[in-house]
């Protein structure tokens, strides 16, 4: 089985700090990492993904995340947070040796950037 | 120019009735997904269709009905509604429903309200 936790709720940072939202993941098999954003009353939009090669994945919007096998987790970074950044943010995983294409979510962390 | 859109973007209705929701992707993609996000944001995959057949259907009512008359279309219809459907129903879409490794992308939302 697959899951995926966001232990954090809520992550509030000033402007121009650096930025960590923070995933663990749980597969059998191999993961597939994704890290969506959600704005207010908005879609989810894909921001990045890990499916193979480099540990450090660049996304849109200056975000970027590190894959860390050992530690099974897949944190969202920004070097300097902007309050535009200010929105829902969520992790998914899909496990290569799943049964079907499901892709499970975690519960998301909101992120609050104040100027 | 939207890639996946949904109608109607909100609906407000009585316990008991029957409503549709209705969605369109223009990516060419073969793949689409409905999924359902409480008013706690938890984002739960509902049905996925592959080539207008259904692949997944997570445990959900039978009082909810898929139908994909083409690749391009994956609409979802609710009998006899209950207060417990209130939420917003995301359509999604993406290419390759056994390369796992591609995003999915999600249209703007229909927020459903049971009265």
């Amino acid at each position: 089985a697959q899951s995926v936790a966001q232990p954090e709720d809520q992550v509030n940072v000033a402007e121009g700090n650096p930025l960590t939202v923070k995933c663990t993941y749980s597969v059998s098999g191999n993961p597939y990492l994704f890290w969506y954003v959600q704005y207010p009353n908005r879609g989810l939009q894909f921001l990045l993904k890990y499916i193979t090669g480099d540990n450090l994945v660049k996304g849109s919007y200056g975000f970027e995340a590190e894959f860390n096998k050992s530690q099974t987790s897949f944190h969202l970074k920004k070097p300097s947070a902007l309050v535009s950044d200010s929105a829902l943010y969520f992790c998914a995983v899909r496990d290569d040796e799943a049964a079907g294409n499901k892709l499970t979510f975690g519960g998301g962390t909101r992120v609050l950037v104040k100027p | 120019d939207t890639a996946v859109s949904q109608t109607p973007k909100y609906l407000v209705t009585q316990m008991g009735n029957d409503k549709s929701i209705k969605c369109e992707q223009n990516l060419g993609h073969d793949t689409m997904y409905w999924y359902k996000q409480d008013s706690k944001k938890f984002l739960k995959i509902m049905f996925s269709y592959n080539n207008k057949e259904l692949i997944i259907n997570e445990t959900v009512p039978n009082r909810f009905s898929p139908k994909s008359p083409d690749k391009a279309h994956l609409n979802l219809h609710i009998n006899s509604l209950e207060l417990g459907d209130s939420a917003v129903y995301f359509c999604a879409s993406s290419q390759g429903y056994f390369e796992r490794g591609n995003e999915q992308f999600f249209g703007p939302g229909t927020r459903l309200t049971v009265l």
